[in-house]
């Protein structure tokens, strides 16, 4: 089983919608979260962390449920600017971070 | 502010011939780590640095490939002999050292995209 798993998608939505990408997580002792973004052909960058509690960065809402182990990223309003790679990450203990395998977003016209 | 530079960018080379990609991380920043990205495999850490020494290398898949960080400003991933199945793109990425969510966050260089023939 993987470390940290996602659906690969792609979701294909068009402008204005709302969407929901989830993962999972084996490592219980896993202790911060993230969402990065992939642009075809470029580097990861950090969209957001995610807080137990939850945190909203404008359109965008990460949710955290450890006992589930799973994270979830919220794209509201969705922009042609939005179509990208979400990589759902993940760390604990002395290990770096741990990368899911990305889900791909197509926000069509 | 310069982010994190690698070097080649683009790297075509034969089988067995050696590789060396390289990584300047971003002024600072203690941590550096190396990964690879390949469409079966995703994103995978190889090896990272703290204060130029290497702190886990349990991604590094076979003796072909060693790291090396000689100074706070440089860091080389080396294959040798390269094989067709090491073509991927290859990341460095670095981060200051510190507690709190501001530590979090990995900055990327822009890869070097390796093929080898």
């Amino acid at each position: 089983r993987k470390e940290v798993e996602q659906d690969p998608g792609p979701f294909n939505v068009p402008e204005g919608a709302t969407v929901a990408f989830n993962c999972t997580y084996s490592n219980s002792a896993s202790q911060s979260f993230f969402w990065y973004r992939q642009d075809c052909r470029k580097e990861p960058k950090l969209l957001m962390s995610v807080y137990s509690s939850g945190n909203e960065d404008g359109r965008f809402t990460a949710q955290l449920n450890r006992a589930s182990q799973y994270i979830s990223l919220l794209i509201r309003d969705s922009k042609l600017s939005d179509s990208a790679t979400y990589l759902c990450v993940v760390r604990g203990g002395r290990r770096a971070l741990t990368f899911g395998s990305g889900t791909r977003l197509q926000v069509q016209p | 502010d310069a982010g994190v530079i690698q070097s080649p960018r683009h790297e075509v080379t034969e089988m067995g011939q050696e590789v060396t990609l390289r990584c300047k991380p971003i002024s600072g920043h203690d941590y550096l780590f190396w990964y690879r990205q390949t469409m079966m495999r995703g994103l995978e850490l190889l090896i990272y640095f703290n204060n130029n020494v290497p702190i886990d290398d349990s991604g590094m898949p076979e003796d072909r490939f060693s790291a090396k960080m000689p100074n706070a400003s440089f860091s080389t991933l080396k294959i040798q002999p390269s094989e067709p199945r090491d073509s991927a793109v290859y990341f460095c990425a670095s981060r200051p050292s510190g507690q709190g969510r501001s530590y979090n966050e990995q900055f990327f260089g822009p890869g070097t995209r390796l093929t080898v023939l």
